[in-house]
């Protein structure tokens, strides 16, 4: 089944301890991005890569890395987490320009 | 800079009413639209999109007509069901065709009443 997948889907944490929420899609898509999705703001694009080991950042970068050594794999960072951080996290993949993006199921994620 | 608006919800219909949900945006080239829709507890899938002007998108009964006039991409179907409750979320894309970087409205969270 084609599909995107995140993990862990729930994670409570501390201010400041490192953490990794990890996306992967077996569609060999080229394309994959980051979005939080916070009330009243919608979804935000976080970090995006269009290929191996090539990545930009998006509207709200601050405080997020990314990596992409792999094609399946796009992994977000939170190096020194925050409260502000406490969101819904998607991860998202598209073959290339103009096809459809494909979503994760979400990783809800609670810095305290 | 590129911004998508559409309506604020909660929208509460009951089944078999008439559905519009509007979106308007703000983009400086000619950018494809596209809507999502989030079931309860999942990710988004896209519902349909558009990516010039006077195409009309159409999924499962919802419709939307990319109208650069106006600069709106309003969702509409004709009969909703239980089925339909969701949140819905306009978006378009910076760079033509691609979704490389998609813009999101706020979303309209949509109740249908059996």
């Amino acid at each position: 089944e084609a599909q995107v997948t995140q993990n862990p889907r729930y994670l409570i944490t501390v201010t400041g301890k490192k953490l990794t929420v990890t996306c992967s899609q077996n569609m060999n898509h080229e394309y994959m991005s980051w979005y939080r999705q916070d009330p009243g703001l919608g979804l935000r694009q976080i970090y995006y890569s269009m290929n191996v080991e090539v990545t930009d950042k998006g509207d709200v970068p601050e405080g997020y890395k990314v990596s992409r050594k792999e094609k399946r794999n796009f992994p977000l960072i939170l190096e020194s987490p925050s409260p502000n951080q406490t969101s819904l996290y998607f991860c998202a993949s598209s073959m290339d320009e103009g096809r459809e993006q494909y979503f994760g199921p979400g990783t809800r994620l609670t810095v305290t | 800079g590129n911004s998508v608006t559409q309506m604020e919800g909660p929208v509460t219909l009951s089944e078999e009413a008439f559905l519009t949900i509007n979106c308007t945006y703000t983009a400086t080239g000619y950018p494809s639209l596209f809507w999502y829709v989030q079931y309860p507890g999942e990710g988004l899938q896209l519902l349909l999109k558009a990516t010039k002007a006077d195409d009309k998108g159409s999924n499962k009964g919802f419709e939307a007509t990319y109208r650069k006039e106006t600069t709106s991409f309003h969702l509409e179907k004709g009969s909703v069901q239980v089925s339909d409750s969701a949140v819905y979320f306009c978006a378009l894309s910076e760079w033509g065709g691609s979704q490389g970087n998609l813009i999101f409205g706020k979303g309209t969270k949509l109740s249908v009443k059996p």
